[in-house]
């Protein structure tokens, strides 16, 4: 078991630009969340996945966000025309559930993203 | 509405010190789950304890306690006897009901252990 995997871990990029972060869940889960992260703040939920399916995303995920997980195995979170305000860790995590039962989610080291 | 407090932001303790964590949570839901977890300067979120709403026990591991209330919604987290390696970010966080299994994170208590 490797855990959670995301990657890049770090990515500097200019305005404008767009970025995608790879995360690789744990093998025998089957729920995936992202989350982002801002200097002296608890993380945020953004979205979640169960399998592949996207049941909800944030208010804070903007058009300019999409994210996927195809065929419930990795997830890839897409920032489009990236803007400063974009700045923050971007953390994936992974669990085991069935219905309203709640594992414990294991979160990945996160991939840092610093918009010029 | 859902949301977790942590009111303490810094708490600065001398090796060896007990120290105590507050949270404070919010949700109109009977049944949801309690977490905490611990960041260290790594950045990996580690998982620490989960509790749901219907197990009121405190629980201990180790140097670390818990101490659930839900007359005063509250999730205190206690290390005895601190260490430097204590040396973290604690985040209490919340699942509630029907949340799709979403954690509600506070803002977290930065927590410093001196030699």
């Amino acid at each position: 078991d490797t855990g959670v995997s995301q990657n890049p871990r770090h990515k500097i990029t200019k305005r404008g630009q767009n970025v995608t972060f790879r995360c690789d869940p744990i093998s025998e889960h089957n729920r995936l969340y992202w989350y982002r992260q801002t200097l002296g703040q608890g993380p945020e939920f953004l979205t979640y996945f169960q399998n592949e399916a996207q049941l909800e995303k944030s208010r804070l995920l903007s058009d300019r966000f999409s994210a996927e997980r195809p065929k419930g195995s990795f997830s890839t979170l897409e920032i489009q025309r990236t803007e400063q305000g974009d700045s923050a860790m971007y953390l994936c995590a992974s669990s085991f559930g069935q219905g309203e039962n709640t594992g414990e989610l294991f979160f990945g080291e996160g991939s840092r993203l610093t918009v010029l | 509405a859902q949301k977790v407090t942590q009111a303490q932001t810094e708490i600065s303790v001398v090796e060896k010190e007990d120290v105590t964590l507050d949270c404070v949570y919010e949700t109109r839901d009977t049944t949801y789950y309690l977490f905490w977890y611990k960041q260290p300067p790594s950045g990996e979120l580690v998982f620490l304890i989960r509790r749901n709403s219907f197990d009121e026990q405190n629980e201990i591991s180790g140097r670390y306690s818990w101490n659930f209330q839900k007359s005063t919604s509250s999730f205190n987290f206690t290390i005895t006897a601190s260490q430097v390696v204590d040396s973290a970010v604690y985040f209490c966080a919340l699942i509630f009901s029907g949340g799709y299994n979403k954690l509600i994170f506070g803002a977290g208590t930065r927590l410093a252990v001196h030699p």
